[in-house]
């Protein structure tokens, strides 16, 4: 089974740019994540789609912060612009959608950011 | 902010000595689970607990949840080279409509050749 594909691995930008994340889900999977993860922190949930609709988005910064999911699959998250506190690993997972019965997350390999 | 708070935030022991790790949260939840984050593999989801349950074992890891004290265990006996990595507890929130994860800090863990 594929895993959850993320791209680019590796991101540096100058401070004030904007980036873009890109993240394929295991398919089947209808519940989608992304997490910023700070170094030596644990990861922080920014937002949740089940299929194309957001979920939760209470932790997304929407002043700079942008993700949509179009057609329930694929998902992107933007930065626009991009401040030095942002730098940090960008984590997509997903999950199957029955809440609460298979909430296991299954996790990308994450995209570093660094803004300098 | 983050829900849990892993104990030891650092923990180096022998190969083939067990390992144990704790974890503490706020809220009442529906599940706990750990993770495991090394350079190679990524985040990796190792163990889930329910709410209902006390403990549970799989292969070498044993959990144990105590909803009274909101803490959790996870002991890794018999620890290899390869169990070096970081671990992380997360949990989800019963009272939310959604099921996002809360982690905490972490333990780093290194096991000593």
């Amino acid at each position: 089974e594929a895993g959850v594909a993320q791209s680019p691995r590796y991101k540096i930008i100058e401070k004030r740019q904007s980036v873009a994340f890109w993240c394929n889900p295991i398919s089947g999977h209808a519940t989608l994540y992304w997490y910023q993860q700070i170094l030596g922190q644990g990861p922080k949930l920014l937002i949740q789609f089940q299929n194309n609709g957001v979920v939760d988005d209470s932790q997304l910064p929407k002043d700079r912060f942008s993700a949509e999911r179009l057609k329930g699959v694929d998902s992107t998250l933007k930065i626009q612009p991009a401040k030095l506190e942002d730098s940090a690993v960008y984590l997509c997972a997903s999950s199957f959608p029955i809440r609460g019965k298979y909430p296991e997350a299954f996790f990308g390999q994450g995209t570093r950011l660094t803004v300098v | 902010s983050q829900q849990g708070e892993e104990d030891p935030q650092a923990l180096s022991i022998q190969e083939g000595e067990n390992a144990t790790m704790n974890c503490s949260y706020k809220t009442s939840i529906n599940n706990l689970q750990w993770y495991r984050q090394n350079s190679g593999r990524g985040l990796v989801h190792l163990i889930l607990i329910r709410s209902n349950e006390r403990e549970k074992h799989s292969g070498r890891l044993r959990v144990t949840l105590d909803t009274s004290k909101k803490s959790s265990s996870l002991l890794i006996t018999a620890s290899r080279a390869a169990d070096t990595a970081s671990y992380f507890c997360a949990t989800d929130w019963s009272g939310g409509g959604a099921d996002g994860l809360t982690f905490g800090k972490g333990t780093h863990l290194i096991i000593q050749p």
